[in-house]
């Protein structure tokens, strides 16, 4: 069974900095395209970053690019995201989700973590 | 403003088949299928279509379909546990992002 664990949310002041964590079973990590997407309080779906299965090529939403780096270490079956001089408009759940062999698309989700930013 | 178009909010009546749509463009929707997620009261999203297959486990009256630019998902015989908010998704290659539409509120009346 695919499983997806965020970890790492919490609360943080405007300017600090934050990693997010998301632990993966059931698949073949290192086979497979990841993402970070997140959901502010009472808005939509909306897309953070991607990565490669090996890491050497990302994508990000042009406000989080200079700020936010997406990772992985496929020995720890791990996807990061480490997120620096944190915004209010960062404010969160960060879902982590994985694409299938594929697609452009998500087959599966992460259950979320919360990133609150505030002083 | 969403790369992708859907409807604010659908309505129906259990038994009844809803159809939502999603309008992109040639760049995203006219190039890529499309995955559909379901958000029961801001849970964790969960894939209920990609393209115009179905995930293990969503039941069959889900389905899906694409005509140009615009992709659907159609409920058939609506149940009241598919009260929920709908997103629609895919690449961009111009923007080289994943897009997404800015959900559709179904509720089941």
């Amino acid at each position: 069974e695919v499983q997806l664990v965020e970890s790492g949310g919490g609360l943080v002041q405007p300017g600090g900095s934050l990693r997010l964590s998301c632990a993966a079973s059931g698949f073949i990590f290192s086979s497979y395209w990841m993402s970070w997407v997140r959901q502010a309080p009472g808005k939509g779906l909306e897309w953070v970053a991607n990565i490669k299965q090996d890491g050497n090529e990302t994508y990000y939403l042009d406000s989080v690019k200079g700020r936010f780096t997406i990772s992985r270490d496929n020995a720890k079956n791990s996807l990061y995201l480490q997120m620096n001089s944190l915004r209010a408009e960062d404010a969160a759940v960060y879902y982590c989700a994985k694409y299938p062999g594929n697609g452009k698309y998500f087959d599966y989700w992460g259950q979320g973590t919360l990133v609150t930013v505030s002083s | 403003q969403s790369a992708l178009t859907q409807e604010a909010s659908v309505s129906g009546t259990v038994g009844q088949k809803v159809t939502l749509s999603c309008t992109g463009n040639s760049n995203n929707i006219g190039y890529y299928a499309v995955g559909w997620y379901q958000q029961i009261s801001h849970g964790a999203p969960k894939t209920v279509m990609f393209g115009d297959s179905l995930p293990s486990g969503i039941p069959d009256r889900f389905s899906g379909s694409k005509s140009g630019t615009t992709a659907s998902l159609t409920i058939s015989g609506l149940q009241p546990e598919d009260e929920a908010d709908y997103y629609c998704s895919t690449w961009d290659y111009k923007l080289s992002g994943q897009v997404f539409g800015g959900g559709t509120k179904l509720t089941v009346l």
